[in-house]
């Protein structure tokens, strides 16, 4: 399985825009990127997915590179809620196929 | 949105218990459900693959006798875990993904169970 590339943790202000970065070099034509968050104490939560174009929804934004290389969920204004763990996992399109979580990027968010 | 449940979130039992997990889809239909395994401050793991109306896909290293699962309709998958010793104690999450046909719909978690062996 392809895998990603995450920084450990990060940091940002609450009411400041986030881009948590993925690196995803050794992605094949068939995996889809997908984004989760943990909260402490919680299962994960889905934020986002895509493949190729950039995706939008109520919770983030999800910018590709052209290349599929790597990608940023971006949330446009951080809240306290936002800290969380936050996973970026290559997901096969294949019937069944799972999600296999690495270690995440663990956000904190600054009052 | 879609919702799991998973029931129930804390167990406390003494050595030797077998302790059963719910996990129930609460307003879609799941063929396939999801059991995790996550130990403090590390990554989820996953444990096997809960097919409806079939016998479960275990990962390497997952023992089947120890973990049983049972998937026996669209909405209900359980996990027991037999004879459960101190080192079984972790934090158990399921997740679901809702039969629409379209491979890459998301999984749906359950807030999880503490389980804690004495």
């Amino acid at each position: 399985d392809a895998k990603t590339t995450q920084p450990n943790s990060m940091e940002s202000n609450e009411e400041e825009p986030v881009h948590l970065p993925c690196n995803h070099s050794t992605i094949s034509g068939t995996d889809y990127i997908h984004w989760y968050r943990q909260l402490p104490s919680q299962g994960p939560e889905y934020v986002i997915h895509g493949l190729t174009s950039n995706v939008n929804n109520r919770m983030a934004s999800l910018a590709i590179a052209e290349d599929r290389k790597s990608s940023t969920l971006i949330l446009h204004r951080a809240t306290l809620r936002d800290a969380a763990v936050y996973y970026c996992i290559l997901k096969k399109e294949t019937s069944g196929s799972r999600l296999t979580f690495g270690e995440g990027t663990q956000l904190t968010v600054n009052p | 949105g879609a919702v799991v449940s998973q029931h129930p979130s804390r167990v406390i039992c003494k050595s030797g218990t077998s302790v059963k997990i719910e996990c129930r889809s609460l307003d879609f239909q799941a063929t396939t459900m999801f059991w995790y395994r996550q130990f403090p401050k590390q990554s989820l793991m996953l444990m096997a693959t809960s097919n409806e109306g079939s016998k479960a896909t275990y990962e390497q290293g997952v023992e089947k006798d120890k973990f049983l699962i049972n998937h026996a309709s669209l909405t209900l998958s359980t996990l027991t875990v037999t004879s459960a010793h101190p080192e079984d104690s972790s934090f158990y999450i399921c997740s679901a993904r809702e039969h629409t046909g379209h491979s890459n719909q998301p999984q749906h978690f359950g807030d999880g169970t503490r389980l804690s062996i004495l």
